[in-house]
């Protein structure tokens, strides 16, 4: 099992700041990865696909990099909505997904 | 605009059964594969359970594998999830999710499961 691994657990910032959230994979997923947002209450929404195309209506603040085993998901300037829960989906491994445990942005 | 509105969560007894179902809208469901995803309380997503398009394909993580029974309806644009012999640790919101190219780029608002004696 390809096992992801987000950091940090928790990032404490201001808006208007840039927020930088990691993953890192157990065995190269290639591009294969994918980036989720979930704010309290609500069902997770997508972001970026394939380590770096975001996904229909997703503001471009969001942008994703990386492949292989490191990813990066950048939050260019924090928007009040932006905090939230962010996790991490790989597809490498078809059929057996797994989900990276969460980084949660929280307001400084 | 794509709709998932899952249903049939509730209090089940540890060993009971229940069967969760995922009404499809906006969207020529027929074509997609459709997921099952859950979250306990407070903890992270855990993908469970996969169906391709026309039935042909399913998969199981192995924490449901001999328990869970995926399936759908493709006449009635619905998914569903057959669960027996729960757990406490099923205890979760399950959510059905649709798979474009193996992303899940639509998600239903979730149906709690609990399972307490």
């Amino acid at each position: 099992e390809i096992v992801l691994t987000q950091s940090p657990a928790t990032l404490s910032l201001s808006p208007g700041e840039r927020a930088t959230l990691s993953c890192r994979a157990s065995q190269s997923v290639s591009s294969y990865l994918a980036w989720y947002q979930q704010k309290p209450g609500q069902a997770p929404r997508l972001l970026i696909y394939d380590a770096s195309n975001r996904a229909t209506g997703i503001p471009a603040r969001f942008s994703g990099s990386g492949s292989g085993t490191d990813f990066t998901l950048t939050i260019s300037s924090l928007e009040p909505e932006d905090f939230a829960v962010y996790y991490c989906q790989q597809r490498s491994n078809w059929p057996t997904w797994t989900f990276g445990q969460g980084t949660k942005v929280e307001i400084k | 605009e794509v709709q998932l509105v899952e249903s049939g969560g509730g209090l089940v007894k540890p060993g009971g059964s229940l069967r969760l179902s995922c009404a499809a809208s906006g969207f020529t469901f027929s074509s997609y594969s459709m997921n099952w995803v859950r979250q306990a309380p407070g903890k992270g997503l855990e993908w469970v359970s996969s169906i391709s398009s026309s039935s042909s394909y399913i998969y199981y993580a192995d924490s449901v594998k001999g328990r869970f029974t995926i399936s759908r309806d493709n006449a009635k644009n619905s998914l569903y999830l057959q669960m027996n012999s729960l757990r406490a640790e099923d205890t979760a919101v399950y959510y059905c999710a649709r798979d474009e190219a193996d992303t899940l780029d639509y998600w239903g608002q979730g149906t709690l499961v609990t399972v307490s004696s």
